[in-house]
């Protein structure tokens, strides 16, 4: 049973236009969520993240939004640049802060097109 | 700064191999994960440790073992190989609850 959600296997988005990559959850004990970035073979790398007491929080040209009613969140990117193409996984932690590890989804193939 | 280094890089096992997947990092941080992702899913916990000499199983710790004497490393052991354990495996660690975790490059395991 996936608690977390990315129902968007690909994206495929214009260099300079804004790409809009969503997730959902099911646990309504889930209160910090984070989004991290992720090339062919390496490591993920952490892009930008979100407390349940917020409902947007920004960095630079990514910005997260997080409707806790819809149990939704969404990661913007403005403008799309070429090297924003990879896989984009959307994750989430309990009450404990992610003491206790994270719940990602499976993943988001965003393709910006020059 | 290192940040997490992982080693191997890549390892071929035969069925009822074993091995151990080396983690080390040097933040200091207190927080360490083993997470593996199977292809076209997304990361599962296999154990994580708070501190040096605590750890605790994850999602899917079956056929795993893991040791934490140190703040630096975290290895992961694989007693008996299967070919279910095929899968490119992630170490992190965290300066603690409500921080990001930072991730080591992978180990791509093969069990044949």
């Amino acid at each position: 049973d996936q608690q977390v959600k990315q129902n968007s296997p690909s994206l495929s988005v214009q260099e300079g236009r804004i790409s809009i990559l969503n997730c959902d959850y099911t646990n309504s004990m889930f209160d910090y969520f984070l989004w991290y970035k992720k090339y062919p073979a390496e490591g993920p790398t952490f892009l930008i993240s979100i407390s349940s007491i917020k409902d947007k929080n920004e960095d630079g040209r990514f910005t997260v939004f997080l409707n806790k009613s819809a149990k939704h969140l969404s990661l913007h990117i403005v403008p799309s640049q070429p090297g924003d193409s990879a896989v984009y996984f959307c994750a989430a932690s309990g009450v404990g802060g992610g003491a206790d590890g994270l719940t990602f989804g499976k993943g988001t193939h965003l393709i910006i097109q020059p | 700064n290192a940040g997490v280094t992982q080693t191997p890089k890549f390892r071929i096992l035969k069925i009822g191999q074993s091995m151990t997947l080396q983690c080390a990092q040097d933040m200091n941080h207190n927080y360490m994960y083993w997470y593996r992702q199977d292809p076209g899913m997304g990361l599962k916990l296999i154990y994580y440790s708070v501190g040096a000499g605590i750890t605790d199983k994850g999602e899917v710790p079956n056929g795993y073992n893991v040791s934490r004497s140190t703040t630096e490393d975290f290895p992961l052991r694989l007693e008996l190989a299967a070919p279910s354990q095929t899968s490119v495996y992630f170490c992190a660690s965290s300066a603690g609850t409500g921080y990001e975790q930072y991730f080591g490059p992978g180990t791509r395991l093969t069990v044949t």
